[in-house]
């Protein structure tokens, strides 16, 4: 079945330095979504690519999916402190109507 | 906003009783989701519905079933508790009818099988 890789499982990073994960899935994608999960919280979504190639920004985020629609990756500029939590992808195999998640990148920020 | 809600924040059940966790959404959905969400793991897909009525196997459908008798609630059920379904289990809903739209989730039921 349809499987969705994510890495690095964890990524300690200073305030200030860049932080990127990265998302695999083992079928091509018609879209995929990126969430973010703050400790005790919910997946929130962030940001929706659809066409191959595509790079999106949100101020210091940076999403990208790769030309054949199999991989993204989400990279932030200069972190905070704010960006702590756990970052998931989730990519829908044309037609499925359903999502499958990433394993997440639990991301934390030394002050 | 969509607000999906969830029945309980935590639950503590007993191996072998018969478990219900409810997810209400109050935006005419047709797509709703239930996940479980353990450490390393991610959120793993259970069952979803696109309809009243109709069900699909997720990824990770044994000792589970589900319930959608109304567009706007999804019940997941245990049918016989064991503590290896000791987890975060969260509900989510999502419309395809005006193209690609992010998931709603709840905020999540812990679960505690004892």
């Amino acid at each position: 079945g349809q499987q969705v890789m994510q890495i690095p499982q964890y990524q300690h990073v200073q305030e200030g330095e860049d932080f990127t994960t990265y998302c695999n899935s083992s079928t091509t994608l018609s879209n995929i979504q990126w969430y973010k999960q703050r400790p005790g919280g919910h997946p929130v979504f962030l940001i929706q690519l659809v066409k191959s190639g595509e790079v999106k920004k949100q101020k210091r985020l940076t999403f990208q999916f790769g030309e054949a629609k199999k991989n993204s990756s989400l990279h932030i500029t200069a972190t905070q402190t704010t960006d702590v939590g756990t970052y998931f992808c989730a990519g829908e195999a044309s037609g499925t109507y359903k999502y499958i998640f990433g394993t997440g990148t639990r991301l934390k920020v030394l002050a | 906003d969509v607000k999906v809600t969830q029945s309980s924040r935590y639950l503590v059940k007993r191996t072998g009783e018969k478990v219900f966790l409810e997810c209400v959404q109050d935006m005419d959905h047709e797509n709703m989701f239930w996940y479980r969400q353990d450490p390393g793991l991610g959120l793993r897909l259970i069952y979803f519905s696109y309809d009243v009525k109709m069900k699909e196997k997720g990824d990770i459908p044994e000792g589970y079933s589900v319930s959608r008798e109304k567009k706007e609630r999804f019940s997941l059920i245990l049918e016989s508790a064991s503590t290896n379904q000791t987890s975060m289990y969260l509900c989510a809903s999502i419309t395809f009818s005006t193209g690609y739209e992010p998931q709603h989730f709840g905020d999540g039921t812990r679960l505690s099988i004892l």
